[in-house]
C-alpha cells in the first residue's frame, strides 16, 4: 500500500487555468505538508496542516490555496496558473508536529504552457 | 535563521569505495539535522537524523552521518558505495521556532561501476 499518494502524477495545462492536486496519506499521521521543487531541485515548504488546521503558510501567492477536508487529505488548488508555477509539487506527512521524519509522496510534475 | 549548505553539486565515486556527501549547518542552539535521498522521479525518503546523543548516527541502507559541533558539519558517509546509491541527497535542518524543515540545495551522488 502506498503511504502518501498524489494525483495526478503529471499535469500539463495552459496559463490562466485553475488546477488541483490531491494528496492522501494512509499512515494515520496528524500533520501534512506541501513542498515545491523547482527546476534546480531546490525544495521549499509551502504549507503545513496539523489535524486540518493551517500551521505553516509560507510566502506563496494567494493563488495557491490548500484545503484539508480531513487529516488524511491535503489538496492544493492553484488559480490562474503562471509559467513560473511549473515545478514538481510534493506532499508529505509526519506523525505530528513534534515528530521529525517526514514521508513524501511521489510528486506531481506541473507544466504550465 | 537556520540553514544548511551542501558545497558540492555532484560527487562521483567508484563502486566499492567509501563515499562522503558534505553538509554544514548554521543554527542557533542545538540543531536537529536530517538526511533525505531522492531517487529519479520519486519523492524524498528519510535516511537518518541527529537530535541529540551519539555523534555518529546510523541510518537506512548502510548510511551513517557524523555530527561535528566544532566544525558545524553533518557529513553523510558510507563505507562501500553501490551503483544503486546513485541519487540526489538532501541535508536538512529543522527550525525549532517554526517546525519547518529547511533543505540544502542537494548533492547528486554518482556511483560508477
Amino acid at each position: 500500500d502506498t503511504a502518501v499518494s498524489q494525483t495526478p502524477k503529471y499535469l500539463v495545462t495552459q496559463m490562466g487555468n485553475d488546477k488541483s492536486i490531491k494528496c492522501e496519506q494512509n499512515l494515520g499521521h496528524d500533520t501534512m505538508y506541501w513542498y515545491k521543487q523547482d527546476s534546480k531541485k531546490f525544495l521549499k515548504i509551502m504549507f503545513s496542516y496539523n489535524n486540518k488546521e493551517l500551521i505553516i503558510n509560507e510566502t506563496v501567492p494567494n493563488r495557491f490555496s490548500p484545503k484539508s477536508p480531513d487529516k488524511a487529505h491535503l489538496n492544493l488548488h492553484i488559480n490562474s496558473l503562471e509559467l513560473g508555477d511549473s515545478a514538481v509539487y510534493f506532499c508529505a506527512s509526519s506523525q505530528d508536529l513534534t515528530v521529525h521524519e517526514q514521508y513524501f509522496g511521489p510528486g506531481t510534475r506541473l507544466t504550465v504552457t | 535563521a537556520q540553514s544548511v549548505a551542501q558545497p558540492e553539486d555532484q560527487v562521483n565515486v567508484a563502486e566499492g569505495n567509501p563515499l562522503t556527501v558534505k553538509c554544514t549547518y548554521s543554527v542557533s542552539g542545538n540543531p536537529y539535522l536530517f538526511w533525505y535521498v531522492q531517487y529519479p522521479n520519486r519523492g524524498l525518503q528519510f535516511l537518518l537524523k541527529y537530535i541529540t546523543g551519539d555523534n555518529l548516527v546510523k541510518g537506512s541502507y548502510g548510511f551513517e552521518a557524523e555530527f561535528n559541533k566544532s566544525q558545524t558539519s553533518f557529513h553523510l558517509k558510507k563505507p562501500s558505495a553501490l551503483v544503486s546509491d546513485s541519487a540526489l541527497y538532501f541535508c536538512a535542518v529543522r527550525d525549532r521556532d517554526t517546525d519547518k524543515l529547511i533543505f540544502g540545495t542537494g548533492t547528486r551522488l554518482q556511483v560508477f561501476p
